[in-house]
């Protein structure tokens, strides 16, 4: 099945930074790539998705990008706030009903 | 448009016995899948229900079901509640449908479920 591996665990910068989150994945069939933050107590919350024939995606501050050959994706945060500290988590799934294989999340901390 | 809805959302169960959690997806949604959350095991999928049936299980033992009813409502339960069985249970609601991939997956804030 699929796996995903998500660097680094956790990750700490100040406000105003640039925070970058990577995963890998093993199922080459895999073609949605989600990325969630989730607050403590709180809901996983989609943030940005990429599809797999996209190389990249910006929503504001926020950025993925995708490597189909190498098979991993990225996750940048441009402008770093405070509000930004979370737990991130990135996904892959499209191979399997409802199904998505997370990675084991990044914890950011924004210092101000 | 409202939300993932999920009830109850704490609860406290003894072992031995068996737990039922309720899920509304999202007006229009079909498709709801169910997640398990932990610190030790992260986000693991359980099961995916779309016209009311299921069409994906992960790897959990046969105490953990599910069934979704025609309004696309769903139900898990658990049966012979072990201590492990403590975690965030996550409803998830999506579009559904033939397409297996690139349905945006929404989640519901979840039921904590504590095993004493």
């Amino acid at each position: 099945g699929e796996n995903v591996e998500q660097h680094p665990s956790t990750l700490s910068v100040q406000e105003g930074d640039s925070a970058v989150i990577k995963c890998t994945y093993s199922d080459s069939a895999s073609n949605y790539f989600p990325w969630y933050k989730q607050e403590l107590g709180k809901r996983p919350q989609l943030i940005i998705d990429i599809r797999s024939n996209v190389g990249e995606k910006k929503d504001q501050r926020i950025a993925v990008t995708l490597n189909k050959t190498a098979k991993h994706f990225s996750l940048h945060i441009t402008e770093t706030q405070p509000e930004d500290s979370a737990v991130y988590f990135c996904a892959a799934g499209g191979t399997s009903y409802g199904k998505l294989t997370f990675g084991q999340g990044t914890i950011l901390t924004v210092h101000p | 448009k409202a939300g993932v809805t999920q009830t109850p959302r704490y609860l406290i169960k003894t072992r031995g016995q068996q737990v039922t959690l309720s899920c509304s997806p999202i007006s229009g949604h079909r498709s709801v899948s169910w997640y398990q959350q932990t610190p030790g095991q992260g986000l693991q999928f359980l099961f995916e229900y779309f016209s009311e049936t299921q069409r994906n299980k992960g790897n959990f033992p046969g105490r953990f079901s599910g069934r979704q009813f025609s309004n696309s409502r769903s139900e898990m339960n658990v049966s012979t509640l072990e201590l492990g069985d403590s975690a965030l249970y996550l409803c998830a609601s999506s579009l559904g449908g033939d397409r297996i991939s690139g349905n945006t997956i929404y989640f519901g804030e979840g039921s904590w479920l504590t095993v004493v």
